[in-house]
């Protein structure tokens, strides 16, 4: 079983600080991590993705994560907020399964604060 | 490049009336999802398929049924819709482990 977990439902930063919105899993084999960024009225859009190699991940807009397999953990960070970071996010997971399914958290809400 | 389209996008529905929520792709990919995301719940799995002529349930679904007959389409259907299903519907499709998400549709059960 997988399951994601999402601490903080709702985070708030200045303008220009630094963002960090964390994310632990449990899985029974090594997952495949993402972000996903939704703004209002929308659909999901991809941020980043772990999934070998590199365990630092660049993603759009500036974003990064870290996948820490002894922390099982894939905490999403950014050095500056800005106006436009503002949306909800989204942590998921997906595993070796033949159906490739994707398992996601609950959702941080990000405000940033101008 | 449409990527993935659903419609329609805001619907209102009575008890116990059904309808089917379209989704189609374009972008051949074998797999693909229906979510349902609620407030302060996240999105859950209701169906999935690994390819045409094949479906599967996922986390929650109870009162809803898919099929799959091309790669393109997938569509979700409500036979008697009640008041808890009332949610945003989303559909996605993946390929080399990252997801595509259309725009999502709001329905409301009244």
């Amino acid at each position: 079983a997988q399951s994601v977990t999402q601490l903080g439902s709702h985070v708030s930063v200045s303008e220009g600080a630094l963002v960090l919105l964390r994310c632990n899993y449990s899985s029974s084999v090594p997952p495949y991590l993402f972000w996903y960024v939704q703004y209002p009225n929308q659909g999901l859009q991809l941020l980043l993705k772990y999934t070998t190699g590199a365990t630092l991940v660049k993603g759009i807009n500036g974003f990064e994560a870290e996948f820490k397999k002894s922390e099982t953990s894939f905490h999403l960070t950014k050095p500056s907020a800005h106006m436009s970071d503002a949306a909800e996010y989204f942590c998921a997971v997906s595993g070796i399964t033949t159906g490739n399914q994707f398992y996601f958290g609950t959702g941080t809400s990000l405000t940033v604060i101008p | 490049n449409a990527g993935v389209t659903q419609t329609p996008k805001f619907r209102i529905l009575k008890i116990g009336q059904s309808m089917t929520l379209q989704c189609t792709q374009d972008m051949n990919h074998n797999y693909m999802y229906w979510y349902r995301q609620d407030p302060g719940m996240g999105l859950k799995l209701i169906y999935y398929s690994v390819g045409a002529g094949i479906t599967d349930k996922g986390e929650v679904p109870n009162g809803y049924n898919v099929s799959r007959s091309t790669t393109e389409d997938f569509p979700l259907r409500l036979e008697l819709a009640a008041p808890s299903q009332t949610s945003v519907y989303f559909c996605a499709s993946s390929q080399d482990r990252e997801a595509f998400f259309g725009q999502g549709t709001r329905l409301t059960v009244v």
